[in-house]
């Protein structure tokens, strides 16, 4: 059974530029969250989705926005990048229908750098 | 930031010996769940808890979840150089939670 998925791996952007990352799921996992991670500040919740409906938002600016799709895959984006945005951005997914409950697995990440 | 006090932050070990580390909180949880992480990529559930008092292993490693569901701890038994990572707890009740993360090092 394939993991969760995330595209790009790596990516470099400069600042005043979006970026939009890219999350496939778990086969069957309808649940799939984003976490940012730095290592000032950790693991942060950004928001999670579960068929097609952003259940819950962490406490990012409206710059951070995501969807997902009828098949489960969820995108992110960042609108207007800041330097303070180079993070590595998780995605995970998970079986469970109450928010953000049960077991989560994570993809591999994708690490953005503002230059 | 971190809503887990995760400790401790970092450990430098030989290899064969034990090692423990904990994650406390004001809040109550309804599960608890310890991630491996290695550089470059996402983490990887370890071992997940459900209940209040529940002891759980998995191989070398094993966790607890406190009576008081404010508490977990993870025991790794004869490390090996390969359990070298950074290590996470999460709290779950209506969201999820992560610990700051313990950064392993062993020593061959």
């Amino acid at each position: 059974k394939a993991g969760v998925t995330q595209t790009p791996r790596y990516l470099i952007k400069t600042r005043g530029q979006q970026v939009t990352l890219s999350c496939s799921p778990i086969s069957g996992h309808r649940s799939v969250s984003w976490y940012q991670q730095t290592p000032g500040q950790g693991l942060q919740f950004l928001f999670e989705y579960f068929s097609e409906t952003q259940r819950n938002k962490g406490n990012f600016p409206g710059r951070f926005s995501g969807r997902q799709f009828s098949n489960s895959r969820s995108e992110m984006n960042v609108s207007t990048l800041e330097l303070g945005d180079s993070a590595l951005y998780l995605c995970a997914s998970s079986l469970a229908t109450g928010f953000n409950t049960g077991e989560l697995f994570f993809g591999e990440g994708s690490r953005l750098t503002v230059l | 930031g971190q809503q887990l006090n995760q400790s401790p932050q970092s450990m430098f070990i030989q290899e064969g010996e034990d090692v423990s580390m904990n994650c406390t909180s004001s809040s109550i949880f309804n599960t608890w769940l310890w991630y491996k992480q290695d550089p470059g990529e996402g983490p990887v559930l370890l071992i997940a808890l459900y209940k209040a008092g529940e002891l759980t292993s998995n191989g070398r490693l094993t966790a607890q979840f406190g009576i008081t569901r404010k508490d977990s701890f993870l025991n790794i038994s004869a490390s090996i150089p390969s359990d070298v990572g950074i290590y996470f707890c999460a709290g779950q009740r209506n969201d999820m939670r992560f610990g700051a993360g313990t950064r392993l090092t062993v020593k061959p």
